[in-house]
Parts: structure tokens; sequence; C-alpha cells
């Protein structure tokens, strides 16, 4: 089974100034890793994945995350946030083995205010 | 990404009711999940949607309460039954295609039990 913690519950940052999400995960098995993003009274979207191969992986609206294996992290990051980056932020973990056990088990989300 | 429709978007039932939600994937998904989001919580799995079989359930969500059915491909629904307000919550399906199974979410049905 796998687990995920979301070491921050909020953040609030000002406009334009750079901001790392953290997450952290357990599991006895090769995971693949999601960032996912929920807006006000909206469903989630998906910012990034990292499935394989280079650990520095883009997503779309500027963000990018970094899986270490050693740390068992996969922290979310961007340089310079927007008002628009406000929203509640969820990382995922789901088994790598494949077939049908794709079921993600989330971690309790962190909210991003980004005050003007 | 893969597309994904439900409805309702949201309801405000009675307690006792029940309320049947659709989900609506494009032809690429090949696995389909229900998940359950209550106020200021994050996702649970409540199950897994088999195609033309009994969905598989999650640890404390039982077939009684939360009948699932997934007739084809592209099509599943989730019942809430004999709703009580601790079923208020936001009900989210998803898709997964194969190659790492990344899942893509529905804009959700957000239920008030009254």
């Amino acid at each position: 089974a796998q687990s995920v913690t979301q070491l921050d519950s909020q953040v609030p940052v000002f406009e334009e100034a750079p901001v790392e999400l953290r997450c952290n995960y357990s599991s006895s098995v090769s995971v693949y890793l999601f960032w996912y993003v929920q807006y006000p009274n909206q469903g989630l979207q998906l910012l990034l994945k990292y499935l394989s191969g280079s650990t520095l992986v883009k997503g779309i609206n500027g963000f990018e995350a970094e899986f270490n294996k050693s740390q068992t992290s996969f922290h979310l990051r961007k340089p310079s946030v927007h008002i628009s980056d406000t929203a509640e932020y969820f990382c995922a973990v789901s088994e790598s083995s494949g077939g049908s056990n794709y079921k993600l088990t989330f971690g309790k989300g962190t909210l991003l205010t980004v005050n003007p | 990404s893969a597309v994904i429709s439900q409805k309702p978007s949201r309801d405000i039932c009675q307690r006792g009711t029940s309320l049947t939600i659709q989900c609506q994937v494009d032809s690429q998904v090949t696995m389909m999940f229900w998940y359950r989001q209550q106020p200021g919580q994050s996702l649970t799995l409540i199950a897994t949607a088999n195609q033309g079989s009994e969905a598989t359930y999650e640890s404390g969500f039982v077939i009684d309460k939360f009948p699932i059915s997934r007739p084809n491909l592209t099509f599943s629904t989730l019942t809430v039954s004999n709703m009580s307000p601790e079923d208020s919550s936001i009900y989210l399906c998803s898709g997964a295609r194969g190659g790492g199974g990344t899942q893509y979410f529905g804009p959700g049905t957000r239920l008030t039990v009254l």
C-alpha cells in the first residue's frame, strides 16, 4: 500500500514570488507520481506526471516537479506565481506495476493562495 | 487528455432518497473509477468500475450503498442510496488509459443532502 504526505496544508505567497509545494510518499514498490490542481468549484486537472526517465518533469502553467527516489519526494515548484494559480494542489501516487492496478492514492492537498 | 463528462453537476436531495450520477468518457479510456471528496478533504477512491461485471469496492464502501454499473467501455453510473447528510460530498469519476494509467477527472457532482 502507498501513502502520500503533503507537508503544508496552506501556502500563502505574494504574486511573482517563487513557490514550492512539498510532497513525500511511501511505497514498497515502484510508483508513478502525479500533481493535480483543483480550482474553486471545479474538478481536478492534471498538472504533470512522472512515469519514468528524467527526474525533472515540466507541466502546464509553468509548473515543474522533481522526483527524488532516495528522499521519496516529488516537490512541485514554480519560479513566479500569478493570482490565477490560487487553487488546491494534490499530490498522488499509483503503483507502476501496471496491469489493472492504476488506483491513485492522494495526499490531503495544499491550498496555494497568491496575494497581490 | 481524455474527455470526461458528468451529470448532474450538482443536486440537493432529501434524506432517504437515492441519486444516480452518470459519467461518460471518450473511447480511449480503458479503466474508470469513482471517488468521493468530502468537504475540505482529499479524494477517496470508492470503487473501480468494471465493464460488464460487478465493481471492485475499496474498504469502507459497499455495493448496497454505492451500486455502480458500467454497461459499456465509455459509460458508468454511481448511485448514492438511502442518503443521509453525511453523504454530502463531491463525487468524481475518472478515466485512465494504458501507458502509465494517467487518470483524467470529470468536473464532479456536488451533492447536498438535507
